[in-house]
């Protein structure tokens, strides 16, 4: 079975601190995707990330970067500077390589607050 | 802009009360789902379509129905209503398969409430 594991329920960090969102992921498939997508306070959600399972390496975009260990079986996101616009809840999420059919397996998603 | 559009944006029932949540989507995906997304539980799939005419159920498909007669529309019908199905649910579709998956596409939710 597939399954995504956000063990932190809610982060609170202060302005310019650096943060770590963990994700731990379980599958017995060989090719999978693993995503994050980001849920601001108006609701919608956003994605920021997809990762091939064949690809490990990591990710850089702006202040975001990605470690994915697939010895771990972990796809952890990181914010650099923090700012209070990244405060959100952030889910991370787990589809095989086919993807499309219905099986987009989300994690229960951490809840990040980014105080000035 | 293309997207997907889903109404109403909220709604309360009484329990035993009826309706559908519309979900239409411009970009001629082939592949659409509805998710509900209770606090702090994380997403889960309720049904999906992979074509026009094709549903199947996910995780949680009790108390809902779902149609898909035309590519773009994908409605989600709640029968008798009930407390257990306050949330905020969501719709989403996708072209990519493969390397071509890229995650859904979400709607902007609607936020349902049954008392």
């Amino acid at each position: 079975a597939q399954k995504v594991t956000q063990a932190q329920t809610e982060i609170s960090v202060v302005e310019k601190e650096d943060v770590t969102l963990d994700c731990v992921y379980e599958t017995r498939d060989t090719t999978y995707y693993l995503f994050w997508y980001k849920q601001p306070p108006s609701g919608e959600l956003v994605f920021l990330i997809r990762r091939n399972s064949f690809d490990e390496q990591n990710e850089i975009s702006g202040r975001y970067s990605w470690n994915f260990q697939k010895s771990t079986s972990s796809f952890n996101f990181t914010i650099t500077a923090s700012q209070v616009v990244d405060s959100a809840v952030y889910f991370c999420a787990l589809s095989r390589y086919g993807g499309s059919q219905g099986n987009l397996i989300f994690g229960k998603g951490t809840k990040l607050s980014v105080k000035p | 802009n293309a997207g997907v559009t889903q109404t109403p944006k909220f709604r309360i029932l009484k329990i035993g009360q009826s309706m559908t949540l519309q979900c239409t989507q411009d970009m001629n995906h082939n592949y659409m789902y509805w998710y509900r997304q209770d606090p702090g539980m994380g997403l889960k799939l309720i049904y999906y379509s992979v074509g026009a005419g094709i549903t199947d159920k996910g995780e949680v498909p009790n108390g809902y129905n779902v149609s898909r007669s035309t590519t773009e529309d994908f409605p989600l019908r709640l029968e008798l209503a009930a407390p257990s199905q306050t949330s905020v649910y969501f719709c989403a579709s996708t072209d990519g398969q493969g390397a071509l998956f890229y995650g859904y596409t979400f709607g902007s939710g609607t936020r349902l409430t049954v008392v």
